[in-house]
């Protein structure tokens, strides 16, 4: 079985500190996300990486920064929180790019 | 802008009644489809997909969707529902060329009451 594991399930941060989420996936995907997940809005895709070193903006990166040193882990950086990025981020990775992805159990950040 | 849609934000059923759920693209090319489901507390999984062949797939716990190129949607649905059934889900579309990433609908809360 695939596994995505995320560094935290529940975070509490300030206005802006520096907040590293990381995302390990065991699967050897090439491809990896960042969403963030708020009510009556879905899934929104932050950041992606397709291989080492390399990403690709999404919908919603204002605010973001991601870093993909190793092929299976794959870190969001928020350079400084606010109030408005409190939300429940998840990772997810995947083979292909439009091929069934893989979720993480998810980050719920409060940023106070 | 490429999208999905979902009408039905919240879906209330009493258990054995019938479920449909709905799900619109706007996609003119070639699409990979799916459907995402997440039970309160866990992981968002798989529930289907369909990528080619027969447009009626089939997937775990006794779903199925229907690809209607015509109509441009993938409508999800159990003949039956269980209180176990209550989750989110999200329709989910990429295009089936190049460097394409997959676009999720806004979801649909579904609960069912025993």
């Amino acid at each position: 079985d695939v596994k995505v594991t995320q560094s935290s399930r529940y975070l509490v941060k300030r206005t802006g500190e520096k907040v590293f989420l990381e995302c390990v996936q065991d699967m050897d995907h090439e491809n990896m996300f960042w969403y963030r997940q708020d009510p009556g809005l879905g899934l929104r895709l932050i950041y992606f990486s397709y291989d080492v070193k390399m990403k690709e903006k999404g919908d919603i990166p204002e605010g973001y920064s991601v870093s993909r040193e190793k092929k299976e882990r794959f870190s969001l950086i928020l350079e400084s929180a606010s109030t408005n990025q409190t939300s429940m981020y998840l990772c997810a990775s995947t083979w292909g790019l439009g091929d069934t992805q893989y979720f993480g159990p998810g980050t719920r950040l409060t940023v106070l | 802008a490429q999208s999905v849609s979902q009408h039905n934000h919240h879906v209330i059923l009493s258990e054995a009644a019938s479920l449909e759920l709905g799900c619109n693209y706007s996609y003119g090319g070639t699409v990979n489809l799916f459907w995402y489901v997440q039970y309160p507390g866990q992981h968002l999984q798989l529930l289907l997909k369909y990528f080619s062949g027969d447009p009626l797939v089939k997937g775990i716990k006794g779903f199925e969707a229907e690809f209607i190129k015509s109509k441009f949607s993938f409508n999800l649905r159990k003949p039956s529902v269980q209180w176990s059934d209550t989750a989110e889900y999200f329709c989910a579309v990429s295009l089936n060329t190049g460097f394409q990433k997959l676009v999720f609908g806004t979801g649909t809360r579904l609960l069912v009451s025993p």
